[in-house]
């Protein structure tokens, strides 16, 4: 089983639509990350909850956090083609020394112009 | 400042070779991690160092696998042999304090194909 699982797993908007991608994970965390990859490149860390927030905005970002339903949700309002990515959330323990990071499978959002 | 980069960007090897793949941190990050995200399979941990030393290697499939970081600078990860569900993308990422938020820094990752 995964810790982490994402859906969907693919999207496709058109430009100036919103995209919301959701979260699930298993175990209790720290914190919970998103990251997004354009082909080819590493990820790039987007925005961060902890796990004692509900909501986090950071500019078209607004990151939801449910730790009772150990879900997240990603939403990226008015989408422009270079949002064309793939998106992963990422669940941080960081108990007994442990920071490794915890990926979802991830959803590959296409932005159509 | 420069990112993490990591070499090569693609090595394809046949099955019973050895790689050995290289990360740079981020200067003055002393936390440095490994991934690796098999074909179809999700991106998952492997391990982490913290200066030169290991400090969770959990992920690490086993023994024809090993990492160093000799000095606390650039880490190596060395297959040995390789066999051909190593293939796939290693990623190396770096933090600067692991005890805060842990925000990791990735690189552009390297592509691994054993034929």
């Amino acid at each position: 089983s995964q810790q982490g699982e994402e859906d969907p797993q693919a999207l496709s908007i058109q430009e100036g639509e919103n995209a919301t991608m959701n979260c699930s994970y298993k175990t209790s965390i720290n914190n919970l990350q998103w990251y997004r990859q354009n082909s080819g490149r590493g990820l790039v860390h987007l925005i961060l909850i902890r796990s004692n927030e509900r909501e986090k905005h950071s500019g078209r970002l607004r990151v939801t956090l449910d730790t009772s339903k150990k879900s997240s949700s990603l939403l990226i309002t008015a989408s422009r083609a270079a949002d064309t990515a793939s998106y992963f959330c990422a669940t941080a323990i960081m108990d007994m020394g442990r920071r490794a990071l915890t990926f979802g499978s991830g959803t590959r959002l296409q932005v159509q112009p | 400042e420069a990112g993490v980069t990591q070499f090569p960007s693609h090595s394809v090897i046949e099955k019973g070779q050895t790689v050995t793949l290289r990360c740079d941190p981020i200067s003055g990050h002393d936390n440095l991690y490994w991934y690796r995200r098999v074909m179809g399979k999700e991106i998952k941990f492997l391990l982490h160092f913290v200066k030169e030393s290991k400090q969770d290697e959990s992920g690490m499939p086993n023994n024809r696998f090993l990492a160093e970081r000799t000095g606390g600078t650039y880490s190596t990860l060395k297959v040995q042999p390789a066999e051909l569900e190593d293939s796939g993308v290693y990623f190396c990422a770096s933090s600067r304090d692991s005890l805060a938020k842990n925000i990791q820094y990735f690189g552009a990752g390297t592509r691994l194909s054993v034929l």
